[in-house]
């Protein structure tokens, strides 16, 4: 069985453009979740999807958003990119809570 | 808010000495907890988890025991080898709704020598 897929696995983008990074959960998995992992630090939360609806957000600007497609996979997007926003960001899927989640290997994002 | 806090690192062992990680948590209400592994270059997989008090979670010859009297969830491994070094992360769920995020500790990087 596949696991989490994200794409693309690097990007390199300049500041002040827009990214859109992709994830495609687990089959059978309905919760989607997004985190940013800063080099040398643990994840952290940025958004959860559960059934195509937001069910929670983490501490981050307006610039960024998501959203979850009836197939249950899901989109990042990053407005307005920063040179603070290079990090690692990581998809995770999960049937259902305490669980535990899958993480996907994660999109490099670096901003120059 | 909830909060999690590992050992500083990094962690520099010979072949077959004992592990320990340390990691405490700071949580309202019944939290579950989990143990994190990721290799260099790649996405984070679950090692184990704790899902109530006194559980005891294992996998791969690692070990932790959810201590609700000590708010702790130590990592232990009784022999590491070589393919054990990567960075370990300590981690809470908050359980209850769908909607409850996971808190992550700053990583222990581990090294293990031959």
């Amino acid at each position: 069985d596949a696991g989490v897929t994200q794409s693309p696995t690097h990007l390199i983008k300049t500041r002040g453009q827009q990214v859109t990074l992709r994830c495609s959960p687990i089959s059978g998995h309905k919760s989607v979740s997004w985190y940013q992992q800063v080099l040398g630090q643990g994840p952290q939360f940025i958004f959860q999807y559960y059934e195509k609806e937001e069910r929670g957000r983490g501490n981050f600007p307006d610039r960024f958003s998501a959203r979850q497609f009836p197939n249950y996979s899901s989109e990042l997007n990053v407005n307005a990119l920063l040179l603070g926003d290079s990090a690692l960001y990581l998809c995770a899927s999960s049937s259902g809570q305490n669980y535990g989640y899958t993480f996907g290997s994660g999109t490099r994002l670096t901003v120059v | 808010g909830d909060s999690v806090t590992q050992m500083e690192g990094p962690v520099t062992l010979s072949e077959e000495a004992f592990l320990t990680i340390n990691c405490t948590y700071t949580a309202t209400g019944y939290p579950s907890l989990f143990w994190y592994v990721q290799y260099p270059g790649e996405g984070l997989q679950l090692l184990l988890k704790a899902t109530k008090a006194d559980d005891k979670g294992s996998n791969k010859g690692f070990e932790a025991t959810y201590r609700k009297e000590t708010t702790s969830f130590h990592l232990e491994k009784g022999s590491v080898q070589v393919s054990d070094s990567a960075v370990y992360f300590c981690a809470l769920s908050p359980g209850g709704n769908y909607g409850q995020n996971f808190v992550f500790g700053p990583g222990t990087r581990l090294s293990v020598l031959p």
